[in-house]
């Protein structure tokens, strides 16, 4: 029944790893995102795709690469660890024509610690 | 960068109304207003949104003034579980977060 979904909920790795979180909708949205909330609690949009396009991206570094494969699924590749991608990333999913009002839907979190 | 201003942290007394302000003088005239909470480290959680227009549903209301510069989310009877951080957020197509509202309801 979980409306968005998010897996890992916990990724603990080293500098310099490369490692992917995946995001699943069930809610038929066209509209997906990810969003970073560091040890500051500030919530920051990075992407946004719609119907597996890209949207939106935020000033991320290319070592950040997201993947649609179909309008369900976005999921987060990350390059090259770094001490400063630790935080929670959040998936989000909003039905939206991008042009209307609209209210995204959050999934759980998943904490990304990086030693 | 957050177009919106709210006070830092609030507490509320449980079963009491919750009034959360928000300042948004520089909304411009296609952006929403848009409330969502974040309890503890969860995911953040919709709440209400409203163009012009006084806006009610099963979890809150909110009031936009006249002007549109200003709104209040209105939880009416505050429960310990409603314990969070309340973001305001003015959008049109991106939502952009920030610092919110620690509310504090209080037994």
């Amino acid at each position: 029944d979980t409306a968005v979904s998010q897996t890992p909920k916990y990724l603990v790795t080293q500098m310099g790893n490369d490692k992917s979180i995946k995001c699943e909708q069930n809610l038929g949205h066209d509209t997906m995102y990810w969003y970073k909330q560091d040890s500051k609690k500030f919530l920051k949009i990075m992407f946004s795709y719609n119907n597996k396009e890209l949207i939106i991206n935020e000033t991320v570094p290319n070592r950040f690469s997201p993947k649609s494969p179909d309008k369900a699924h976005l999921n987060l590749h990350i390059n090259s660890l770094e001490l400063g991608d630790s935080a929670v990333y959040f998936c989000a999913s909003s039905q939206s024509d991008w042009d209307t009002e609209y209210e995204q839907y959050f999934g759980p979190g998943t904490r990304l610690t990086v030693t | 960068d957050a177009k919106t201003t709210q006070p830092p942290s609030m507490d509320c007394a449980e079963g009491r109304a919750a009034n959360l302000p928000c300042n948004h003088s520089t909304i411009s005239g296609n952006e929403y207003v848009y409330w969502y909470r974040q309890i503890h480290s969860q995911g953040p959680q919709y709440i209400i949104h409203g163009l012009k227009n006084n806006e009610t549903n099963e979890m809150a209301s909110l009031i936009i003034t006249e002007d549109r510069k200003s709104s209040t989310l209105i939880l009416p009877h505050a429960t310990l579980r409603d314990t969070a951080v309340y973001y305001c957020i003015v959008a049109y197509q991106k939502v952009t977060f920030g610092t919110g509202t620690k509310l504090q309801v209080i037994p």
